[in-house]
């Protein structure tokens, strides 16, 4: 079985800080994992994938993760904050080698302070 | 089309009242997936279609929730009997091919709330 753990459910930054968020899983097997974004009223859009290959990835809108296995995390951070970057941020975890659910954690609501 | 549609996007039932909530995927997605999220949570998994076949239904939470997709394209969720704690939002995601990638389509998803 394989899970996430967000930690923090609500983040505030300030316009042009770094944002930082947190994510650790438990895995039995090399994990796939993922960070997708939730606008208001919106569907779940994937940031991006770590899938073995880099451990560090790079997303869309200039958010980066980090796989490190062995603190088991994959923490997502971007340099500067942005206004539209307001949003909720889900964790996702599958077991990488065939057919395996994405189990998704709680998620953390990003809010941005001009 | 060009994204994961889902209706009605809004439903609201009284208890015990039968529902059904409709998913079309991206055009020519093989795998197509339900999610529940309940207020405050992350999406917990229901369950999972490849083409027309039903392969893991084990997140469905009583024999109240039935899935479909009989062509292996549009896949229809069918509360029976609902009650209030079924209330919210039914996510359906699409995936190009099987869910080992994990990258998944979403819609906006389908809000119910049982009165």
């Amino acid at each position: 079985a394989q899970s996430v753990t967000q930690l923090g459910s609500h983040v505030s930054v300030s316009e042009g800080a770094l944002v930082l968020l947190r994510c650790n899983y438990s895995s039995s097997v090399p994990p796939y994992l993922f960070w997708y974004v939730q606008y208001p009223n919106q569907g779940l859009q994937l940031l991006l994938k770590y899938t073995s290959a880099a451990t560090l990835v790079k997303g869309i809108n200039g958010f980066e993760a980090e796989f490190k296995k062995s603190e088991t995390s994959f923490h997502l951070t971007k340099p500067s904050a942005h206004m539209s970057d307001a949003a909720e941020y889900f964790c996702a975890v599958s077991l990488s080698g065939g057919y395996q659910k994405v189990t998704f954690g709680i998620g953390t609501k990003l809010q941005v302070i001009p | 089309g060009a994204g994961v549609s889902q209706s009605p996007r809004y439903k609201v039932a009284k208890r015990g009242q039968d529902v059904a909530l409709r998913c079309d995927p991206i055009s020519g997605h093989v795998s197509l997936f339900w999610y529940q999220q309940a207020l405050g949570q992350g999406p917990e998994f229901l369950t999972y279609f490849q083409n027309e076949a039903q392969l893991d239904k084990s997140g469905l939470p009583s024999d109240r929730f039935f899935a479909e997709r009989p062509e292996g394209s549009v896949s229809t969720l069918k509360i029976q009997r609902t009650q209030q704690e079924d209330s919210a939002v039914y996510l359906c995601a699409s995936s190009l091919v099987g869910w080992g990638t994990g990258e998944l389509f979403f819609g906006e998803g389908s809000r119910l709330t049982v009165l």
